[in-house]
């Protein structure tokens, strides 16, 4: 009963062209949604987030976008860079729930120069 | 600042025997939490802390898992006795809030043969 879902266990994209990792969800009460990145033998590391009452946060060359109604949420980077390379989980937070994050299985994303 | 450090970075046991992992979390942050992930599955929550009291233990598993932080500084993990679907990665985390603002350790990689 996996509830956060990372369907592309990899994605290859050209330096300089767009990255767009997809994450699916399937409880509407989380009301939180993160993006972390993984390099190998490195813990997650933050990268963006996004509250359910908005549809869009940016940071540079990052963007979150929110889908409520498809429960659906994506990461868009651009212009994707050779140091973007690592695997990208999703997560959601359900305020006032258990207070863990709820992780999706990652997404490898490969840059190719 | 120092970031969340966790010991050992590895560790191989056999099955049946006990392993301790710790961690140390960032100065000043009161929240702690412990994640596991197993090979190609999701990040899963274990527990977390607030100071030294457990605010949420539902993600653990079971009973042979046993998570202390005396005086709300560092935190261990006590697996015993260790079955072989114990194996994965244990991540450390901690944050000033609850939800957001975590930062991971390395993890430490358990393999129980």
């Amino acid at each position: 009963d996996q509830q956060v879902k990372q369907n592309s266990p990899s994605l290859s994209v050209q330096e300089g062209r767009i990255s767009i990792l997809n994450c699916d969800y399937t409880n509407s009460m989380f009301d939180y949604f993160l993006w972390y990145k993984k390099y190998p033998a490195e813990g997650p590391t933050f990268l963006i987030s996004i509250s359910s009452i908005k549809d869009k946060n940016e940071d540079g060359r990052f963007t979150v976008f929110l889908n409520k109604s498809a429960k659906h949420l994506s990461l868009h980077i651009v212009p994707s860079q050779p140091g973007d390379s690592a695997v990208y989980f999703c997560a959601a937070y359900l305020r006032g729930g258990a207070d863990g994050l709820t992780f999706g299985k990652g997404t490898h994303l490969i840059i190719q120069p | 600042e120092a970031g969340v450090t966790q010991f050992p970075s590895h560790s191989v046991i056999e099955k049946g025997q006990t392993v301790t992992l710790r961690c140390d979390p960032i100065s000043g942050h009161d929240n702690l939490y412990w994640y596991r992930r197993v090979m190609g599955k999701e990040i899963k929550f274990l527990l977390h802390f607030v100071k030294e009291s457990k605010q949420d233990e539902s993600g653990m598993p079971n009973n042979r898992f046993l998570a202390e932080r005396t005086g709300g500084t560092y935190s261990t993990l006590k697996v015993q006795p260790a079955e072989l679907e114990d194996s994965g990665v244990y991540f450390c985390a901690s944050s000033p809030r609850v939800g957001d603002g975590y930062t991971f350790g390395s993890g430490t990689r358990l393999t129980v043969v």
